[in-house]
């Protein structure tokens, strides 16, 4: 059974910083792509970043470029995401989820996600 | 950027045929997919490449692209199906490569 869990959310001040982590099983982790899709309160999914099988293709969306940095260790079956200068637009949950192929493409899309964890970002 | 464009609620009465849009520019040419979020939980996918079911998703669901509008279909429709739905597309002409419509909030009388 594949499984993603989130953790590393959790309340902090604009300006700084905050690591998430998403821990897969059920899978063989090193042979898919995978993501960040956050969703703030009572609103839609937005993609964050995408990192492929190897680490060579990374993106990011353009409200978070050069400041949330996405990483993977395929050793530990685990994706990360480094987050700084967190603003209070970035209040959300951090959804992880798994691409259908090593690295994402038009033939590929979202199979499974996680439940979640929450950033506030809040004075 | 692209932009794929939903309908904010669609409401329909239970055994009815509920119809979700999402208008992108020349969507047909993308493949389209599907995602149910009922409240509290994490999105399912309920189709993949515009018409393809997972396992498990009953066939009361369907989907369909063409020209400028990529449609989910959910026929005879149940309480339980009362979720917001979102379409997503890969976009190869922009970094941010993958996008979300708004999302529609399905509302079963």
């Amino acid at each position: 059974e594949v499984q993603l869990v989130e953790s590393g959310g959790g309340l902090v001040q604009p300006g700084r910083s905050l690591r998430l982590s998403c821990a897969a099983s059920g899978f063989t982790f090193d042979d898919y792509a995978m993501h960040w899709v956050r969703q703030a309160p009572g609103k839609g999914l937005e993609w964050v970043s995408g990192i492929s099988w190897n680490s060579g293709s990374i993106g990011y969306a353009d409200s978070v470029k050069g400041r949330f940095t996405i990483s993977r260790d395929n050793a530990k079956n685990s994706l990360y995401l480094q987050m700084n200068s967190l603003r209070a637009e970035d209040t959300a949950l951090y959804y992880c989820a798994k691409d259908t192929y090593s690295s994402s493409s038009g033939l590929s899309y979202f199979d499974y996600w996680g439940q979640g964890t929450l950033v506030t970002v809040s004075s | 950027s692209y932009v794929l464009t939903q309908p904010p609620s669609v409401s329909v009465a239970p055994g009815k045929t509920a119809r979700i849009t999402c208008g992108g520019n020349n969507i047909g040419s993308k493949s389209v997919h599907w995602y149910q979020q009922k409240p509290g939980q994490a999105p399912v996918l309920v189709i993949y490449y515009d018409s393809d079911r997972p396992s498990g998703i009953p066939e009361r669901f369907s989907g369909s692209n063409s020209g400028n509008t990529a449609t989910l279909t959910i026929s005879r429709v149940e309480a339980g199906d009362e979720a917001d739905y979102y379409c997503q597309v890969w976009d190869s002409s922009s970094d941010s490569n993958w996008v979300f419509g708004g999302g529609t909030k399905l509302t079963v009388l």
